[in-house]
């Protein structure tokens, strides 16, 4: 399966846009890039996801780069309720791989 | 809806000992998912269904069974606990949605905290 590579942690303030890297240089055809989130004690909670294209909802935004080895999900406004563990995940199959994530930390 | 819902939400077992975790979504979903995360680490694939009836083995189905006699229902045993199956289980749905499997979103449960003593 091709992986995805992404910061340990970042850091944002409240109220100011956050922008999450994810690298997938070994991303194939037909694979699907999804953004999933888990709130401390939660299960994981969908967020995005897109194939070629940009793609936005009331969630967030997902800017993929034009070779597609790598896109950004953008939190437009970071809420102290958006602090999770953000996950870059690759999908062609039944199985979602999930790695390590992201650590968002969001200070007011 | 209730959505994913997990029954228990906590347990603590000893070694050998045997339970079964029940996971019930009210969404019609056709696809069915166990998943196993341990501490610091990313959720892991155990067991899947696509159908009534079916069952897949994912990345970790050693020591785990399942089975899926309702559409509704995906339950997932353990016959003989051990310490390494102390773990959040999480079960996740989903429905067909486009042409392939990539474009499906999956909707998880609040999970079941394990502790295999």
């Amino acid at each position: 399966d091709a992986k995805t590579t992404q910061p340990n942690s970042m850091e944002s303030n409240e109220e100011e846009p956050v922008h999450l890297p994810c690298n997938h240089s070994t991303i194939s055809g037909t694979d699907y890039i999804h953004w999933y989130r888990q709130l401390p004690s939660q299960g994981p909670e969908y967020v995005i996801h897109g194939l070629t294209s940009n793609v936005n909802n009331r969630m967030a935004s997902l800017a993929i780069a034009e070779d597609r080895k790598s896109s950004t999900l953008i939190l437009h406004r970071a809420t102290l309720r958006d602090a999770a563990v953000y996950y870059c995940i690759l999908k062609a199959g039944y199985a979602l791989n999930f790695g390590k994530g992201t650590s968002l930390l969001v200070t007011p | 809806n209730a959505g994913v819902t997990q029954t228990p939400k906590f347990r603590v077992l000893k070694t050998g000992q045997s339970m079964t975790l029940l996971c019930a979504q009210d969404m019609n979903h056709e696809y069915m998912y166990w998943y196993r995360q341990d501490p610091g680490m990313g959720l892991r694939l155990i067991h899947y269904s696509v159908g009534e009836g079916t069952t897949a083995k994912g990345e970790v189905p050693d020591g785990y069974n399942v089975s899926r006699l309702k559409k509704q229902n995906f339950l997932l045993g353990l016959e003989s606990a051990a310490p390494s199956q102390t773990s959040v289980y999480f079960c996740a749905s989903s429905y067909p949605q486009g042409a392939g499997r990539g474009e499906e979103t999956q909707y998880f449960g609040p999970g079941t905290r394990l502790l295999v003593l």
